[in-house]
Protein backbone atom coordinates (compact mmCIF):
# COMPACT_ATOMS: atom_id res chain seq x y z
CA UNK A 1 0.00 0.00 0.00
CA UNK A 2 1.66 3.37 -1.11
CA UNK A 3 2.04 5.73 1.61
CA UNK A 4 1.33 9.82 1.44
CA UNK A 5 2.79 11.02 -1.31
CA UNK A 6 3.95 14.71 -1.80
CA UNK A 7 5.07 16.77 -4.54
CA UNK A 8 7.48 18.34 -5.48
CA UNK A 9 9.87 17.22 -2.65
CA UNK A 10 12.30 20.72 -2.74
CA UNK A 11 11.70 23.72 -4.19
CA UNK A 12 13.27 27.35 -4.47
CA UNK A 13 11.01 30.18 -4.81
CA UNK A 14 11.60 34.15 -4.47
CA UNK A 15 9.21 36.46 -2.53
CA UNK A 16 6.74 37.49 -3.82
CA UNK A 17 5.97 34.61 -5.79
CA UNK A 18 3.40 31.98 -5.06
CA UNK A 19 3.78 28.25 -4.45
CA UNK A 20 1.29 25.26 -4.57
CA UNK A 21 2.30 21.87 -3.04
CA UNK A 22 0.31 18.59 -3.42
CA UNK A 23 -0.35 15.79 -1.57
CA UNK A 24 -1.78 12.37 -2.46
CA UNK A 25 -2.98 10.56 1.09
CA UNK A 26 -3.04 6.96 1.61
CA UNK A 27 -5.81 5.09 -0.12
CA UNK A 28 -9.07 5.18 1.47
CA UNK A 29 -7.98 7.61 3.96
CA UNK A 30 -10.31 10.66 3.34
CA UNK A 31 -9.16 13.18 6.19
CA UNK A 32 -5.96 15.37 4.90
CA UNK A 33 -4.65 17.50 7.32
CA UNK A 34 -0.91 20.14 6.83
CA UNK A 35 1.45 20.94 9.09
CA UNK A 36 4.79 23.86 8.46
CA UNK A 37 7.83 22.88 10.78
CA UNK A 38 10.63 25.25 11.03
CA UNK A 39 13.64 25.01 12.91
CA UNK A 40 12.17 28.30 15.33
CA UNK A 41 8.39 27.69 15.47
CA UNK A 42 8.39 23.54 15.73
CA UNK A 43 5.44 21.72 14.15
CA UNK A 44 2.40 24.19 13.44
CA UNK A 45 -0.97 23.03 12.58
CA UNK A 46 -2.08 24.88 8.72
CA UNK A 47 -5.50 22.87 8.21
CA UNK A 48 -7.41 19.80 7.79
CA UNK A 49 -9.93 18.55 5.00
CA UNK A 50 -12.41 15.54 4.76
CA UNK A 51 -14.85 15.23 2.16
CA UNK A 52 -13.57 18.68 0.38
CA UNK A 53 -14.41 20.12 3.59
CA UNK A 54 -12.29 22.39 5.79
CA UNK A 55 -12.95 21.37 9.53
CA UNK A 56 -10.33 23.25 11.20
CA UNK A 57 -7.87 25.86 9.81
CA UNK A 58 -4.57 27.11 12.25
CA UNK A 59 -2.93 30.65 13.54
CA UNK A 60 -1.77 31.69 9.49
CA UNK A 61 -2.75 34.15 7.24
CA UNK A 62 -4.71 34.43 4.60
CA UNK A 63 -1.97 34.13 1.85
CA UNK A 64 -1.84 30.27 3.06
CA UNK A 65 -4.84 28.08 1.20
CA UNK A 66 -5.68 24.63 0.73
CA UNK A 67 -8.26 22.72 -0.55
CA UNK A 68 -9.15 19.00 -1.27
CA UNK A 69 -10.32 16.70 -4.35
CA UNK A 70 -12.96 14.44 -4.55
CA UNK A 71 -10.45 11.54 -4.83
CA UNK A 72 -8.84 13.24 -1.39
CA UNK A 73 -5.93 14.41 -3.02
CA UNK A 74 -5.42 17.90 -0.96
CA UNK A 75 -3.22 20.80 -2.59
CA UNK A 76 -1.93 23.72 -0.25
CA UNK A 77 -1.14 27.47 -2.15
CA UNK A 78 0.79 29.89 -0.84
CA UNK A 79 0.95 33.41 -2.40
CA UNK A 80 2.88 36.39 -1.99
CA UNK A 81 6.06 34.12 -0.19
CA UNK A 82 8.04 35.62 2.27
CA UNK A 83 11.56 34.21 3.56
CA UNK A 84 9.53 33.66 7.08
CA UNK A 85 7.75 30.74 4.95
CA UNK A 86 10.64 28.39 4.08
CA UNK A 87 10.36 25.30 5.99
CA UNK A 88 9.45 21.93 5.77
CA UNK A 89 5.48 21.21 4.43
CA UNK A 90 4.06 18.04 5.74
CA UNK A 91 0.99 16.58 4.60
CA UNK A 92 -0.76 13.23 7.25
CA UNK A 93 -3.72 11.37 6.28
CA UNK A 94 -5.71 9.44 8.19
CA UNK A 95 -8.90 7.13 7.64
CA UNK A 96 -11.45 8.34 10.23
CA UNK A 97 -13.02 12.02 10.24
CA UNK A 98 -12.87 12.23 13.95
CA UNK A 99 -9.48 9.99 13.69
CA UNK A 100 -7.97 8.40 17.16
CA UNK A 101 -5.44 6.57 15.66
CA UNK A 102 -2.46 7.41 13.47
CA UNK A 103 -1.26 9.87 11.35
CA UNK A 104 0.32 8.89 8.23
CA UNK A 105 2.59 11.57 7.31
CA UNK A 106 4.67 12.27 3.97
CA UNK A 107 8.17 12.87 3.80
CA UNK A 108 7.70 16.38 3.19
CA UNK A 109 8.35 19.46 0.72
CA UNK A 110 10.57 21.63 1.48
CA UNK A 111 10.62 25.18 0.20
CA UNK A 112 13.43 27.59 0.64
CA UNK A 113 12.02 31.61 -0.27
CA UNK A 114 15.17 33.76 -1.29
CA UNK B 1 -5.66 26.17 24.02
CA UNK B 2 -3.62 23.55 24.38
CA UNK B 3 0.21 23.44 24.99
CA UNK B 4 2.59 20.97 24.71
CA UNK B 5 5.87 21.19 26.40
CA UNK B 6 8.99 19.24 25.81
CA UNK B 7 11.81 20.35 28.02
CA UNK B 8 14.37 18.65 26.60
CA UNK B 9 15.69 19.99 23.43
CA UNK B 10 18.44 16.91 23.44
CA UNK B 11 19.00 13.84 24.95
CA UNK B 12 22.16 11.36 24.52
CA UNK B 13 22.07 7.66 25.17
CA UNK B 14 24.13 4.73 24.83
CA UNK B 15 23.47 1.73 22.94
CA UNK B 16 21.32 -0.66 25.21
CA UNK B 17 20.53 1.61 27.80
CA UNK B 18 17.31 2.79 29.07
CA UNK B 19 16.77 6.94 28.31
CA UNK B 20 13.06 9.27 29.40
CA UNK B 21 11.91 11.89 27.19
CA UNK B 22 9.77 14.37 28.93
CA UNK B 23 6.63 16.40 28.02
CA UNK B 24 4.30 18.51 29.83
CA UNK B 25 0.82 19.48 28.66
CA UNK B 26 -1.74 21.85 29.33
CA UNK B 27 -5.33 21.45 29.04
CA UNK B 28 -9.16 22.34 29.62
CA UNK B 29 -10.61 18.65 28.39
CA UNK B 30 -10.92 15.44 30.33
CA UNK B 31 -10.82 13.45 27.08
CA UNK B 32 -8.24 13.80 25.00
CA UNK B 33 -5.17 11.61 23.23
CA UNK B 34 -1.50 12.12 23.21
CA UNK B 35 1.35 10.74 21.25
CA UNK B 36 4.72 10.24 20.51
CA UNK B 37 6.38 10.62 16.98
CA UNK B 38 9.34 9.67 15.68
CA UNK B 39 10.87 11.69 12.64
CA UNK B 40 14.09 10.30 11.73
CA UNK B 41 16.97 12.16 9.88
CA UNK B 42 15.39 13.12 7.05
CA UNK B 43 12.84 10.47 6.71
CA UNK B 44 9.29 10.60 7.19
CA UNK B 45 7.65 11.06 10.65
CA UNK B 46 5.93 8.03 12.26
CA UNK B 47 3.83 7.33 15.19
CA UNK B 48 5.18 5.34 18.26
CA UNK B 49 2.86 4.83 20.70
CA UNK B 50 0.02 6.36 21.77
CA UNK B 51 -2.41 6.98 24.76
CA UNK B 52 -6.19 7.18 25.67
CA UNK B 53 -6.22 10.15 28.52
CA UNK B 54 -9.59 7.70 29.97
CA UNK B 55 -7.24 5.00 29.79
CA UNK B 56 -5.44 4.63 33.12
CA UNK B 57 -2.97 2.15 32.24
CA UNK B 58 0.10 3.13 30.87
CA UNK B 59 0.47 2.68 26.68
CA UNK B 60 3.67 -0.30 25.90
CA UNK B 61 4.87 -1.09 22.57
CA UNK B 62 7.69 -3.05 22.51
CA UNK B 63 10.09 -1.45 23.95
CA UNK B 64 8.69 1.56 24.27
CA UNK B 65 6.34 2.85 26.85
CA UNK B 66 4.80 6.00 28.64
CA UNK B 67 4.06 7.06 31.96
CA UNK B 68 1.10 8.50 32.02
CA UNK B 69 -0.05 11.22 34.83
CA UNK B 70 -3.05 12.53 33.92
CA UNK B 71 -3.61 14.81 37.08
CA UNK B 72 0.04 16.37 36.65
CA UNK B 73 -0.49 16.70 32.94
CA UNK B 74 2.96 14.56 32.18
CA UNK B 75 3.36 11.99 29.33
CA UNK B 76 7.06 10.56 29.14
CA UNK B 77 8.52 8.19 26.83
CA UNK B 78 10.33 5.32 27.63
CA UNK B 79 12.84 3.89 25.19
CA UNK B 80 14.57 0.53 27.11
CA UNK B 81 17.58 -1.10 25.63
CA UNK B 82 18.04 1.69 22.82
CA UNK B 83 19.59 1.06 19.60
CA UNK B 84 21.18 2.86 17.12
CA UNK B 85 18.19 2.93 15.13
CA UNK B 86 16.51 4.97 17.97
CA UNK B 87 17.87 8.23 17.36
CA UNK B 88 15.59 10.81 15.84
CA UNK B 89 13.61 13.88 16.60
CA UNK B 90 10.72 12.72 18.87
CA UNK B 91 7.73 14.87 19.41
CA UNK B 92 5.20 14.70 21.74
CA UNK B 93 1.72 15.46 20.37
CA UNK B 94 -1.85 16.18 21.79
CA UNK B 95 -5.12 15.48 20.07
CA UNK B 96 -8.94 16.97 21.98
CA UNK B 97 -12.00 15.31 21.49
CA UNK B 98 -14.10 18.25 20.79
CA UNK B 99 -14.54 21.62 18.88
CA UNK B 100 -11.63 22.67 17.01
CA UNK B 101 -9.14 20.56 18.71
CA UNK B 102 -10.67 17.40 17.17
CA UNK B 103 -9.13 17.91 13.84
CA UNK B 104 -5.67 18.31 14.51
CA UNK B 105 -2.53 17.55 16.80
CA UNK B 106 -0.71 20.33 19.03
CA UNK B 107 3.14 19.34 18.84
CA UNK B 108 5.71 19.92 21.50
CA UNK B 109 9.02 21.33 20.03
CA UNK B 110 10.86 18.16 19.98
CA UNK B 111 13.82 16.15 21.82
CA UNK B 112 16.63 15.83 19.45
CA UNK B 113 17.65 11.46 20.91
CA UNK B 114 21.20 10.69 20.01
CA UNK B 115 22.15 6.81 20.15
CA UNK B 116 25.88 6.32 21.42
CA UNK B 117 27.63 2.99 19.98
Amino acid sequence: KAGVTQTPRYLIKTRGQQVTLSCSPISGHRSVSWYQQTPGQGLQFLFEYFSETQRNKGNFPGRFSGRQFSNSRSEMNVSTLELGDSALYLCASSLEPSWTGELFFGEGSRLTVL
Amino acid sequence: AQTVTQSQPEMSVQEAETVTLSCTYDTSESDYYLFWYKQPPSRQMILVIRQEAYKQQNATENRFSVNFQKAAKSFSLKISDSQLGDAAMYFCAYKGSSGGSNYKLTFGKGTLLTVNP
